[in-house]
């Protein structure tokens, strides 16, 4: 099965700064890459996702990043304000097949943005 | 968007005992699944939950545990069987909207405690 690695676990960034977030994914056949953002004792909302006919997504100062060749992709995000602190989960889709709308979620990482 | 609701918010069981958990949501919706999250963890698919057919178990996961019911497109249960502390976690429900099936939005989650 699909297997979603996420890094760094933990990121401190200065506000105004920019976060880089990347995941890599096993399955060459995925394709469709949330992803999540989770704040303390909410649910996890998405925020931007990409498609494999697509490198690059933006959404104001938040973008994501795909390369298919190398199966990673990164969000990115710029001038980090104190409220995007929180836990961010990417996740993969396989392409097809039984189970194609299966989300394989990475461990997560915790950025804290620092005033 | 949909408005996604889970019953009941949170809850303290004694081990032992089973929980039904509801997720209801205000329109018809393609796809439903149920996720668990564990304190500090990431979220693992349980099932998805199949409208009028049997729910489909990912690995580690099993009916007898974890039987779920979908009687319609906006309604589906989980139930935690015979719980023991260590099914202690947050459990969430995720729909897809009709025509955006890879997209998955969360219910606010159950946080269930198993003393």
């Amino acid at each position: 099965g699909e297997n979603v690695e996420q890094h760094p676990s933990t990121l401190s960034v200065q506000e105004g700064d920019s976060a880089v977030i990347k995941c890599t994914y096993s399955d060459s056949a995925s394709n469709y890459f949330p992803w999540y953002k989770q704040e303390l004792g909410k649910r996890p909302q998405l925020i931007i996702d990409i498609r494999s006919n697509v490198g690059e997504k933006k959404d104001q100062r938040i973008a994501v990043t795909l390369n298919k060749t190398a199966k990673h992709f990164s969000l990115h995000i710029t001038e980090t304000q104190p409220e995007d602190s929180a836990v961010y989960f990417c996740a993969a889709s396989p392409g097809s097949g039984a189970g194609s709308y299966q989300l394989t979620f990475g461990k997560g990482t915790k950025l804290s943005v620092i005033p | 968007s949909a408005v996604i609701s889970q019953k009941p918010s949170r809850d303290i069981c004694q081990r032992g005992t089973s929980l039904t958990i509801q997720c209801q949501v205000d329109s018809q919706v393609t796809m439903m699944f149920w996720y668990r999250q564990q304190p500090g963890q990431s979220l693992t698919l349980i099932a998805t939950a199949n409208q009028g057919s049997e729910a489909t178990y990912e690995s580690g996961f099993v009916i007898d545990k974890f039987p779920i019911s979908r009687p319609n497109l906006t309604f589906s249960t989980l139930t935690v069987s015979n719980m023991s502390p260590e099914d202690s976690s947050i459990y969430l429900c995720s729909v897809s909207p009709p025509g955006l099936e890879n997209e998955q939005f969360f219910g606010p989650g159950t946080r269930l405690t198993v003393l």
